[in-house]
């Protein structure tokens, strides 16, 4: 699985957005990208995933640069709630064999 | 519908103990997975199951035991227990969904101390 690059910590002002990239610049052509986020040792939460093209839910939206090699995710109107670690994942075969590896993740703080 | 629920939230176990946490899906999800996440570190995977009475060892699979005995129940067996399994434990599980993707829904953890 491609490993990924992420800072280590951000801010964010209430109300902003927020913008968290990865780099995953050896990820092959059948994997995806998948953000999680854990909210203070509860258990990681799935906010998106995709594939090729930029994805958009309620949560969030993924943007993927054309040669795959980046994403960023976008939170677009960042509360305090949205402080977290936000762990960017790329794996194969949909991470059925668990084979998610977490990594340290970026701790976003979104100040008042 | 209520997830993945994990029991028990806390133990604390003395050395050498054995015990079993708990894991339960209501999701009917054909996989299910054990990760344990020590002190400012990401997750690890340390067993897991891609349907009933299949099971596959994670990374760190070494004092543990799983089995899978209905899609619902994936309990996790701590043998002769370490203080080195202190940690957190998180229950999953998932489904492949036709795209191919496989998202995963956490438990809300196991907070394991070894004295």
């Amino acid at each position: 699985d491609a490993k990924t690059t992420q800072p280590t910590s951000m801010d964010c002002a209430e109300g902003r957005a927020a913008n968290l990239p990865c780099n995953h610049s050896t990820i092959s052509g059948n994997e995806y990208v998948y953000w999680y986020r854990q909210i203070h040792s509860q258990g990681p939460q799935y906010i998106i995933h995709g594939l090729k093209n930029n994805e958009t839910n309620e949560m969030a939206s993924l943007i993927i640069t054309e040669d795959r090699k980046s994403s960023t995710l976008i939170l677009p109107h960042a509360t305090l709630r949205d402080t977290a670690v936000y762990y960017c994942i790329v794996t194969s075969y949909g991470g059925s064999q668990g084979n998610l590896i977490f990594g340290k993740g970026t701790k976003l703080s979104v100040k008042p | 519908n209520a997830g993945v629920t994990q029991t028990p939230k806390f133990r604390i176990l003395k050395i050498g103990q054995s015990m079993t946490l708990q894991c339960t899906q209501d999701m009917n999800h054909n996989y299910m997975y054990w990760y344990r996440q020590d002190p400012g570190m990401g997750l690890k995977l340390i067993y897991y199951s891609v349907g009933a009475g299949i099971t596959d060892k994670g990374e760190v699979p070494n004092g543990y035991n799983v089995s899978r005995s209905t899609t619902e129940d994936f309990p996790l067996r701590l043998e002769l227990a370490a203080p080195s399994q202190t940690s957190v434990y998180f229950c999953a599980s998932s489904y492949s969904r036709s795209s191919g993707a496989n998202v995963l829904t956490f438990g809300a953890g196991s907070r394991l101390t070894v004295l």
